[in-house]
């Protein structure tokens, strides 16, 4: 079958460092994706990679390994605003998104 | 980005009411728009996929004839949620795709609340 598994919460200090693993099984693979989703608004997009290595876009960056199934998130320089839930999503052979429940990351001063 | 609307936002109906939600492509032509329900503290669960002029394809669990899906054209799908009940109160998202990528662009949501 097809999953998606990310930790349910973790918490992180203004102005540090944090890492968001996911890792996925899917049917065919098209590329992994992240989302930012804060409470009761849609999901918005962050990232995609479909080859491996590590992606960077300012603050976030993210990292792929198609061999181990593994992607992470990086969210340096942490700041108040970076408190949601970030959503990791596998590209099936399909083109269809499998969703995993969503990490909340919880930031405090 | 790519834009995506929905209408309405909030949405308080009684039971037994149909509700109709859009989503709208504003500034890109969209071949896939996907449906989407969450409730809270979950994930977002797929509720259907439709592609433009054609019928949209419906996840295992969900009843095609209570969330009747409409994808008249390249901008623009409609989810009509018929006979309302409260378990319905959900919070419905779409999303649309174009490109061969085929990012999701999201709707910024319709929470429907069913007294």
């Amino acid at each position: 079958g097809q999953n998606i598994d990310q930790p349910t919460e973790m918490t992180a200090t203004e102005g540090a460092i944090v890492q968001i693993n996911c890792t996925y099984q899917t049917s065919g693979f098209n590329g992994l994706f992240w989302y930012q989703q804060h409470a009761g608004e849609a999901p918005t997009f962050l990232s995609y990679n479909v080859l491996d290595g590590l992606e960077e876009k300012g603050r976030f960056s993210s990292f792929l390994s198609r061999s181990k199934g593994y992607s992470y998130l990086l969210l340096k320089e942490l700041q108040m605003k970076d408190s949601a839930s970030y959503l990791c999503a596998a590209m099936d052979s399909n083109y269809q998104l499998i969703w995993g429940a969503g990490t909340k990351l919880i930031i405090k001063p | 980005g790519a834009v995506v609307s929905q209408h309405p936002s909030w949405v308080i109906c009684k039971s037994g009411t149909s509700v109709k939600i859009e989503c709208r492509s504003l500034d890109f032509q969209a071949t896939t728009m996907f449906w989407y329900r969450q409730f809270p503290k979950q994930s977002l669960m797929l509720m259907a996929t439709s592609n433009e002029g054609s019928k949209a394809t419906y996840e295992q669990g969900v009843e095609k004839d209570k969330f009747l899906i409409n994808h008249a054209s390249l901008t623009l799908s409609t989810l009509t949620v018929t006979s309302a009940h409260p378990e319905d109160s959900s919070f419905y998202i779409c999303s649309a795709s174009a490109g061969e990528r085929q990012e999701q662009f999201f709707g910024p949501g319709t929470r429907l609340t069913v007294l």
